[in-house]
């Protein structure tokens, strides 16, 4: 199993434009979450979709942030404009989603991230 | 008050002692609760999962869970210099699919 695939790992780029960050999830995975780490906030979930439905983006920053999910293997994060306060690490992760809400021991698999420099 | 608390540490421990990790949580109602290591610059690794009170021991790992307190506790076991990392704690929000993580915890451990 190749695990959570994040492309790319490295990205820097100049306040105003437009990136884009892609996630591959492991396969037969059907929940999907998008998650910023920062020293100062540490991880912060910024969406996620069951079966490529978004369920939650009330993290979402503002509306320069956007994502998308079109198939089961694929998933982008937009930030249009950056700006130098969302230099950051992005984590993917996948998951099976749990069967009940009652509880369930399912954790995530992260992916190894990229790192943002907004400058 | 942040929904799940850690000491952001670092807790340093010599090697071959217990080291002792500790996070409380704010939402009672919730059920999962899992454990990530972290390296520098890599990223969180699942290491225990724990959903019922008491103990739940994995190899030198041990996760203790109290919901009555809302305390989850993680026990290293003659510590390694190769366990110095943060080590996040994560919480399943009632009725929700998302983890929320605490800040994390640095632990040192010294040859």
């Amino acid at each position: 199993d190749a695990g959570v695939i994040q492309s790319p790992r490295h990205e820097v780029t100049e306040m105003g434009q437009e990136v884009t960050l892609r996630c591959k999830p492991i396969s037969g995975h059907n929940s999907l979450f998008w998650y910023r780490q920062t020293m100062m906030r540490g991880l912060e979930l910024l969406i996620y979709f069951n079966n490529n439905v978004p369920i939650d983006d009330s993290g979402m920053p503002e509306d320069r942030f956007s994502a998308k999910m079109p198939n089961a293997s694929f998933s982008t994060l937009k930030i249009q404009p950056s700006e130098p306060r969302d230099s950051a690490v992005y984590f993917c992760a996948s998951s099976l989603r749990p069967l009940t809400n009652r509880g369930d021991h399912y954790g995530y698999t992260f992916g190894s991230g990229t790192r943002l420099t907004v400058v | 008050q942040k929904e799940v608390e850690q000491n952001s540490g670092p807790l340093s421990v010599p090697e071959g002692a217990i080291a002792s990790l500790n996070c409380t949580y704010s939402d009672r109602g919730s059920q999962s609760f899992f454990w990530y290591r972290q390296y520098s610059g890599k990223s969180p690794e699942l290491i225990m999962s724990i959903y019922s009170n008491g103990d739940k021991e994995d190899g030198r790992f041990t996760a203790q869970l109290n919901k009555a307190s809302q305390y989850v506790s993680l026990l290293i076991r003659d510590s390694q210099p190769s366990d110095s990392a943060t080590y996040l704690c994560a919480v399943r929000v009632t009725g929700f699919q998302k983890l929320v993580f605490g800040t994390g915890t640095r632990l040192l451990v010294s040859p």
